[in-house]
């Protein structure tokens, strides 16, 4: 596709429940990264994958959380037992070869509400 | 405090006035300083990328860096409704995480 791909775009959460996002990076894209979006805060760094890689998953905030991109391309943010403090926007970005995120280009985000 | 501050607004302006948008960060390692503007219920869009000091112009958009005082601006002349959304500035070492700061609103009344 022409960007970055994410779905859904809304998800309603029972907590406690277990929830899966998906991302599909524009094609060819090394550099993928997660961000996590507070109502009226900016993007905060969750983890990077460079093709199939994790390099960095220092921002997930709980071991709950769980991100994958096994073949290098569409990557899933997995987000177990959700709780209300995960009530966020979460966002996806692809980058051609920067791991610096600087020319990233970013999905449309999944909101995601516990209740 | 925060690695990146920004004043969150609403900044309401009139079309075609100036306007200036500005962050303060304390990590002076970072290297990478940009500008991204996010419409409601949007992902960010890049407006503006500068490597380390200096000023770089896009059209009607002109960034400033300054290391010495550790102080980012967005200028965006001739401004226009179009224009309205929230900034983010954002910064990063040259490493994987990249900083933002928590997003000024922007509102241009025609």
């Amino acid at each position: 596709g022409a960007g970055v791909s994410q779905s859904p775009r809304y998800k309603v959460a029972k907590r406690g429940q277990d929830v899966a996002l998906r991302c599909d990076p524009i094609s060819g894209h090394v550099s993928l990264f997660w961000y996590q979006q507070a109502l009226g805060q900016g993007p905060e760094f969750l983890t990077y994958f460079q093709n199939e890689a994790q390099l960095d998953k220092s921002g997930l905030p709980s071991d709950r959380f769980f991100a994958e991109r096994p073949e290098g391309s569409v990557s899933t943010l997995k987000i177990q037992r959700t709780q209300k403090e995960d009530s966020a926007v979460y966002l996806c970005a692809s980058s051609l070869v920067r791991i610096d995120g600087s020319e990233a280009f970013f999905g449309q985000g999944t909101r995601l509400t516990v209740v | 405090q925060k690695e990146v501050e920004q004043d969150p607004g609403p900044l309401s302006v009139p079309e075609g006035a100036i306007v200036s948008l500005n962050c303060t960060y304390s990590n002076s390692a970072f290297q990478y300083f940009m500008w991204y503007r996010q419409y409601s219920r949007k992902g960010p869009e890049l407006l503006m990328y500068t490597y380390s000091s200096g000023n770089k112009e896009d059209g009607r958009f002109t960034a400033q860096v300054d290391k010495s005082s550790k102080y980012i601006s967005l200028f965006i002349r001739d401004s226009q409704p179009s224009d309205s959304a929230t900034y983010l500035c954002a910064m990063n070492t040259g490493g994987f995480k990249t900083i933002f700061g928590a997003g000024t609103r922007l509102f241009v009344k025609a």
